[in-house]
């Protein structure tokens, strides 16, 4: 159980975009999901916190109105980079976790965006 | 929530233990120990916590220190499926938020 996945898996999208990432929890209602940021050979930045029905919590540095998350039910949450860069290519991962087991999260497999 | 020191990377041969030490002297009394794992290019995966006593699963045994402000995470019989970056984070149990903050971690290398 508590399977999270992410679609696309990859993505190469043209400077000046916008691409849409899915994160879905399958096997369980995931109460608030999390947004990471990967670069190659670095940790995971985190970027937001979305509870399902309210507006996520944007970290300090993370651009709002650049990075839309919309966590409209309790087993989806999307990410849409708007306006893409070269320098938003990166490893996009989330994870999810339940009311009951907070101390938990499950995390998606991650989607590669490459902005060209 | 309260900074944790890992070692950036391990060796271990494969079927010996390996020990992953991280040090988190500013834990608070609240405050739990979890860990996560990262296999390259996909998603951590949750390993396991505890507060102040000892904890195993199926997956690994956690040593705290009686004073909290070290632990080691133990690997019983390592695999070359255990290579991976590991994570010790330090974190309130149920805060206001259950956001993770992941530092460096400890790069894992399995040997055969």
């Amino acid at each position: 159980g508590a399977v999270v996945s992410q679609h696309p898996s990859r993505v190469i999208c043209k400077s000046g975009t916008s691409v849409k990432i899915e994160c879905r929890s399958l096997d369980f209602q995931a109460t608030t999901m999390f947004w990471y940021r990967q670069f190659p050979k670095q940790s995971l930045m985190l970027m937001a916190t979305s509870n399902e029905g309210s507006k996520a919590t944007y970290e300090q540095g993370v651009e709002k109105d650049k990075f839309l998350i919309n966590h409209a039910s309790l087993t989806l949450s999307t990410l849409t980079v708007t306006s893409a860069h070269p320098e938003d290519s990166s490893f996009y991962i989330c994870s999810a976790a339940t009311g009951d087991r907070p101390y938990e999260q499950y995390f998606g497999p991650g989607t590669r965006l490459t902005v060209t | 929530d309260a900074k944790t020191t890992q070692p950036t990377s391990m060796d271990c041969a494969e079927g010996r233990a390996a020990n992953l030490p991280c040090n988190h002297s500013t834990i608070s009394g609240n405050e739990y120990v979890y860990w996560y794992r990262q296999i390259h290019s996909q998603g951590p995966q949750y390993i396991i916590h505890g507060l102040k006593n000892n904890e195993t699963n199926e997956m690994a045994s956690l040593i705290i220190t009686e004073d909290r402000k070290s632990s080691t995470l133990i690997l019983p019989h390592a695999t070359l499926r255990d290579t991976a970056v590991y994570y010790c984070i330090v974190r309130v149990y149920g805060g206001a938020t259950n956001k993770l903050i992941f530092g460096t971690g400890t790069l894992l290398a399995v040997q055969p």
